[in-house]
């Protein structure tokens, strides 16, 4: 099973409107950290946003926030004001506690910022 | 400052080259990582380093050879690699402890091995 999962390959959004990137994610482990990056076409992965999983709040970084529902094992990542900037690939990812050092990646939604 | 230097930004290499990419971080972070990414997929870990010392192997073919001089730098060596190892080869390092296990990237080395 996979154990992050994007399901939305691409998605398109209006410049300076609010946009919703969708992560699922599956593990038996309490203790685990979600983790959102940005990566454009230059390469660069480049960390947005962390929630942790005993958390309270959803967390929040400037216009990214991560809306964290616990039960439904759901971390999607809202971006507001989208920018011409925002044109990416982003991932989401989780840091299980038994995982050692590693990080599971979704495979990616590619966010196109239309003017 | 967040920031983790990898050189070369691109390398063209034939399958008989030997080269070496290098990774740099100066935040005091003690594990870094070493990731494969192909074209629109995620990155796929290769190595981990933790306090200077190999903890991770992937079951990575042994063409590809990792070193941890110090602290503060990662080497990846490479030899006799084939065609399909062309990739984006990325960088990460983290503060080793801590909650939150922030990876970092660098903006990567895109090779193309002919």
């Amino acid at each position: 099973a996979q154990k992050i999962t994007q399901t939305q390959p691409g998605m398109f959004v209006q410049e300076k409107e609010a946009v919703t990137l969708d992560c699922t994610y599956d593990t038996s482990d309490p203790s685990y950290g979600l983790f959102w990056y940005k990566q454009p076409s230059s390469g660069e992965m480049i960390f947005l946003i962390y929630q942790g999983s005993y958390d309270q709040q959803n967390a929040t970084e400037g216009r990214y926030s991560l809306n964290f529902q616990k039960a439904r094992k759901s971390a999607n990542l809202v971006i507001s004001a989208s920018q011409l900037g925002d044109s990416a690939m982003y991932f989401c990812a989780m840091k299980e506690k038994g995982s050692g050092s590693r990080l599971t990646f979704g495979e990616g939604t590619q966010l196109t910022v239309n003017p | 400052d967040t920031e983790v230097t990898q050189t070369p930004k691109h390398l063209v290499m034939g399958m008989t080259n030997k080269k070496s990419l290098k990774c740099e971080q100066h935040m005091g972070h003690r594990a870094m990582y070493w990731y494969k990414q192909k074209a629109k997929k995620p990155p796929e870990l290769m190595f981990v380093y933790s306090y200077e010392k190999l903890s991770i192997n992937e079951s990575v073919p042994s063409r590809f050879s990792p070193e941890c001089p110090n602290s503060s730098l990662l080497n990846l060596h490479l030899h006799a690699l084939q065609p399909e190892d062309s990739a984006l080869y990325l960088c990460a390092s983290r503060f080793a402890g801590g909650a939150k296990n922030i990876q970092y990237f660098g903006a990567g080395t895109r090779l193309s091995v002919l």
